[in-house]
C-alpha cells in the first residue's frame, strides 16, 4: 500500500531527445509528488514537485505528468543534455512527513 | 548558507559498538527525516519528525532511534550496529509537509 513503483530501472538517451520516467502508487491517501536528481557522492536535490489537483507541471526543460486516476505520474526531459546524466528518484508524501521513494532510474545522455 | 550539515561522513565501525550520526539544518524547517540508500532499493525512510518531541517510524525503523530536542538538531543513535546497517544515510528537512525536502550530504558507515 505504501509502494512507489519506478521504471525503468536504467535509461539511455542521445543528447536533444526526450527522457521518460515513470511512477505508479497505490495509496490514494499521497497527495505531494516530488522527483529528486542525484548525482555521484551527493544527497538527492529537489527537480521539480506536483500536487495531485494538477494534471501537469512545467519548469524549463522539466515536466511531470500526472494521472490521478490512473495512479501515475511521470518526468519528462526535454532536449536531453549529457550534464542531466544522474540518478532520478520519484517520491510521494504522506501527512506528517512520511514519504516513500521509488528505486530510482539511471539516466545517461550520450553526446 | 541554506544548508543540512551530517556528521561523520564517513564512519568505520565494529558491531555492537553504539554510535550517533548528527544532523542539523539552518532552515528554520518544521520537518527532518533520515534515509538509509542501498544499491537497488532507493531510498528508504527510517524515521521521520514533524516538530520538536515528535517522531514516528518510517519504513525501515528496526535498529535506530532518533530525537527531536531541538528544531534544527535530528540526531539518529545506533545503540547496537550491525553488518546488515551497513549502508549510505541522509538526513533531509523540509520547511512544510506539501513541500521538497533539502538532503545533506550522506553518512557513509560500514559496520564490521
Amino acid at each position: 500500500q505504501q509502494q512507489v513503483k519506478q521504471s525503468p530501472q536504467s535509461l539511455i538517451v542521445q543528447k536533444g531527445g526526450i527522457s521518460i520516467i515513470n511512477c505508479a502508487y497505490e495509496n490514494t491517501a499521497f497527495d505531494y509528488f516530488p522527483w529528486y536528481q542525484q548525482f555521484p557522492g551527493k544527497g538527492p536535490a529537489l527537480l521539480i514537485a506536483i500536487r495531485p489537483d494538477v494534471s501537469e507541471k512545467k519548469e524549463g526543460r522539466f515536466t511531470i505528468s500526472f494521472n490521478k486516476s490512473a495512479k501515475q505520474f511521470s518526468l519528462h526531459i526535454m532536449d536531453s543534455q549529457p550534464g542531466d546524466s544522474a540518478t532520478y528518484f520519484c517520491a510521494a508524501n504522506l501527512n506528517a512527513g512520511k514519504s516513500t521513494f521509488g528505486d530510482g532510474t539511471t539516466l545517461t545522455v550520450k553526446p | 548558507e541554506a544548508q543540512v550539515t551530517q556528521n561523520p561522513r564517513y564512519l568505520i565501525t565494529v558491531t555492537g559498538k553504539k554510535l550517533t550520526v548528527t544532523c542539523s539544518q539552518n532552515m528554520n524547517h518544521e520537518y527532518m527525516s533520515w534515509y538509509r540508500q542501498d544499491p537497488g532499493l532507493g531510498l528508504r525512510q527510517i524515521y521521520y519528525s514533524m516538530n520538536v518531541e515528535v517522531t514516528d517510524k518510517g519504513d525501515v525503523p528496526e535498529g535506530y532511534k532518533v530525537s527531536r530536542k531541538e528544531k534544527r538538531n535530528f540526531p539518529l543513535i545506533l545503540e547496537s550496529p550491525s553488518p546488515n546497517q551497513t549502508s549510505l544515510y541522509f538526513c533531509a528537512s523540509s520547511l512544510q509537509r506539501q513541500t521538497g525536502q533539502y538532503f545533506g550530504p550522506g553518512t557513509r558507515l560500514t559496520v564490521t
